[in-house]
């Protein structure tokens, strides 16, 4: 099962515009989210996180907005840029468990047009 | 120098087979990972060494041996792979905190990927 969840595998919006990622989790138990930004051929790159104890973070273009009672959260980048097109994930972790077990989502492939 | 480099790059085998992934992280961390990511499915956690002790192990297939000699060098060391096992393998490393949250973010290596004929 599982648990964190990007339900669109790809999205388009024009250069200049709001992008919107989206991820749903399913276990009350998770306390800290991240996204991660991967291009072809790399790893994933760390984003923007966000604690529990929060509902929003915001870093530059990119904010991060969590919804504890509808476990959701969300990805905004405005302005969107060519440059970020890639793929983005999701993850969340548990309260304090060894070794910083993270739960990742599928991916949402985002495509910015010039 | 990247921060968490990985080798090879790209590396084909057969069913039979013994070979080594290395991974070398040069950003002082005290925690690396072993992921795996097939395709169309979620990064999976494959193993964890924290303080170069293995402290987190997903049932993984015993075909895949994990070895921390230091806290800046992993391997993962392969044999009798099936062809099921083909995916890109990646590396990372963060350092544990001892303050929420307890963990920095995630680094990651570019990964290997593997194909298994």
């Amino acid at each position: 099962d599982q648990q964190v969840k990007q339900n669109s595998p790809s999205l388009s919006v024009q250069e200049g515009r709001i992008s919107i990622l989206n991820c749903d989790y399913t276990n009350s138990m998770f306390d800290y989210f991240l996204w991660y930004k991967k291009y072809p051929a790399e790893g994933p790159t760390f984003l923007i996180s966000i604690s529990s104890i929060k509902d929003k973070n915001e870093d530059g273009r990119f904010t991060v907005f969590l919804n504890k009672s509808a476990k959701h959260l969300s990805l905004h980048i405005v302005p969107s840029q060519p440059g970020d097109s890639a793929v983005y994930f999701c993850a969340a972790s548990k309260p304090r468990a060894a070794g910083n077990k993270l739960t990742f989502g599928g991916g949402t492939r985002v495509l910015v047009k010039p | 120098e990247t921060g968490v480099t990985q080798t090879p790059r790209h590396l084909v085998m057969g069913m039979t087979n013994k070979k080594s992934l290395k991974c070398e992280q040069h950003l002082g961390h005290n925690a690396m990972y072993w992921y795996k990511q097939s395709a169309k499915k979620p990064l999976e956690l494959m193993f964890v060494y924290s303080l170069e002790e293995r402290v987190e192990n997903n049932s993984v297939p015993s075909r895949f041996s994990p070895e921390c000699p230091n806290s800046s060098h992993l391997f993962l060391h392969l044999h009798t792979l099936q062809p099921e096992d083909s995916a890109l393998y990646l590396c990372a490393s963060s350092q544990e905190l001892a303050v929420e949250p307890y963990n920095s973010p995630l680094h990651f290596g570019n990964g290997t990927r593997l194909t298994v004929t």
